[in-house]
């Protein structure tokens, strides 16, 4: 599986966006960027993912490197509500079947 | 729309014992995988649940075993638990059937149960 690389903790002030960079060096060529955030003792949510283009929802924009060894995810206004640990994690295929491995994540505060 | 769940909520347990914790998935969804994330790490995998079948298994031993029914709602059991089994368990459902490697394979995830062992 290609492993990712986040840092541990970024502080946002509440209104501005929040930039949060993922490493992903040996991903593959067939393999997804996923980005998911876990508030408090609540289960992951899905946020968006890609593969080489750039993506947007509605929750967040996606921007991926040319080489792919790298991506951020953008939360353009944060708001407080958006205090959680976000993880970067990369779709591997094992047998036609998925497996998720998760890193331990940035912690992202917005501050008032 | 139900999204996915799980039960018990809180669970305590003595080392030796055995658990089982409960999933329903989101409706309309057929796989189910189960992760544990101990305190302030991220969700380690488990397994996956297919066609009623282990289909992928992450690096836990044989203690740890689970089902999955024909409504797609699945079991995780452990056995002989150990202190080092107290984490929170996440089941997360998806609609896969046989293209799980499509670009719209999202996990939903549940609440979780948060399992102690003492």
């Amino acid at each position: 599986d290609a492993k990712t690389t986040q840092p541990p903790s970024m502080d946002c002030a509440e209104g501005r966006a929040a930039n949060l960079p993922c490493n992903h060096s040996t991903i593959s060529g067939n393999e997804y960027v996923y980005w998911y955030r876990q508030i408090h003792s609540q289960g992951p949510q899905y946020i968006i993912h890609g593969l080489k283009n750039n993506e947007t929802n509605e929750m967040a924009s996606l921007i991926i490197t040319e080489d792919r060894k790298s991506s951020t995810l953008i939360l353009p206004h944060a708001t407080l509500r958006d205090t959680a640990v976000y993880y970067c994690i990369v779709r591997a295929t094992v047998g036609g079947y998925q497996k998720v491995t998760f890193g331990t994540g940035t912690k992202l505060q917005v501050i008032p | 729309d139900a999204g996915v769940t799980q039960s018990p909520t809180h669970l305590i347990k003595t080392r030796g014992q055995q658990v089982t914790l409960r999933c329903s998935p989101k409706s309309g969804h057929d796989t189910v995988s189960w992760y544990q994330q101990a305190l302030g790490q991220g969700p380690q995998f488990i397994f996956q649940y297919y066609e009623e079948e282990e289909r992928q298994r992450g690096n836990f031993p044989d203690r740890f075993s689970g089902h999955q029914f024909p409504n797609y709602s699945s079991e995780l059991n452990v056995n002989a638990l150990l202190l080092g089994d107290s984490a929170l368990y996440l089941c997360a459902s998806s609609l896969a059937g046989g293209l799980l490697s499509s670009p719209t394979y999202e996990q939903y995830f549940g609440p979780g149960t948060r399992l102690t062992v003492t």
